[in-house]
């Protein structure tokens, strides 16, 4: 049973545009997320994070937003640059899970120079 | 953050074979995690490394098949048993060191096709 979805398996964007990585979650139970980013032939790398006291977090370029009621999370980059080319995960945890973060089957980014 | 190291980084082998993926760690960690990414799939825990006992298995994993040690706190080694195809995956050690912060960071994997 997948916990965490990512439903857009590949996202296209030109250069200096907004890309939105959306993900959804089924357990109400969790209470933090995160986005983790992944290059070819290389571990995923933490990128940002959000618990659910807050329905926003920002990093720079990275903006994560978090709906509760929706189950819903987007991630947003803003202005996509070239190097931001890479494979998008959410995870989830809580503590009902101890240890297991619920990773989503990511979203393929490609930002077009 | 940590750095963190995998060898092999790939390796091709026969069915019914063993592999043992060894993980290193720069620091000290305080948890110990060996994931797997099967094709097109999401990660998904196969259990986390405890130093100096045995490590906790997810529903699904064994011990039989995935045997694994974490003899100090900065290394860890994941054992894939009798293989088969079905076998062939990435496999991910990861590391943090605060659980309230929840941030873990990943080994570059080790990718293994089973002939």
């Amino acid at each position: 049973d997948q916990q965490v979805k990512q439903n857009s398996p590949s996202l296209s964007v030109q250069e200096g545009r907004i890309s939105i990585l959306n993900c959804d979650y089924t357990n109400s139970m969790f209470d933090y997320f995160l986005w983790y980013k992944k290059y070819p032939a290389e571990g995923p790398t933490f990128l940002i994070s959000i618990s659910s006291i807050k329905d926003k977090n920002e990093d720079g370029r990275f903006t994560v937003f978090l709906n509760k009621s929706a189950k819903h999370l987007s991630l947003h980059i803003v202005p996509s640059q070239p190097g931001d080319s890479a494979v998008y995960f959410c995870a989830a945890s809580g503590t009902h899970t101890g240890n297991q973060f619920y990773f989503g089957t990511g979203t393929s980014l490609t930002v077009i120079p | 953050s940590a750095v963190i190291s995998q060898k092999p980084s790939r390796d091709i082998c026969q069915r019914g074979t063993s592999l043992t993926i060894q993980c290193q760690v720069d620091s000290q960690v305080t948890m110990m995690f060996w994931y797997r990414q099967q094709p097109g799939q999401s990660l998904t825990l196969i259990a986390t490394a405890n130093q100096g006992s045995e490590a906790t298995y997810e529903s699904g994993f064994v011990i039989d098949k995935f045997p694994i040690s974490r003899p100090n706190l900065t290394f860890s080694t994941l054992t894939v048993s009798n293989m088969s195809p079905e076998d062939s995956s990435i496999y991910l050690c990861s590391g943090y060191r605060d659980l309230n912060i929840g941030e873990q960071f990943f080994g570059p994997g080790t990718r293994l096709t089973v002939l």
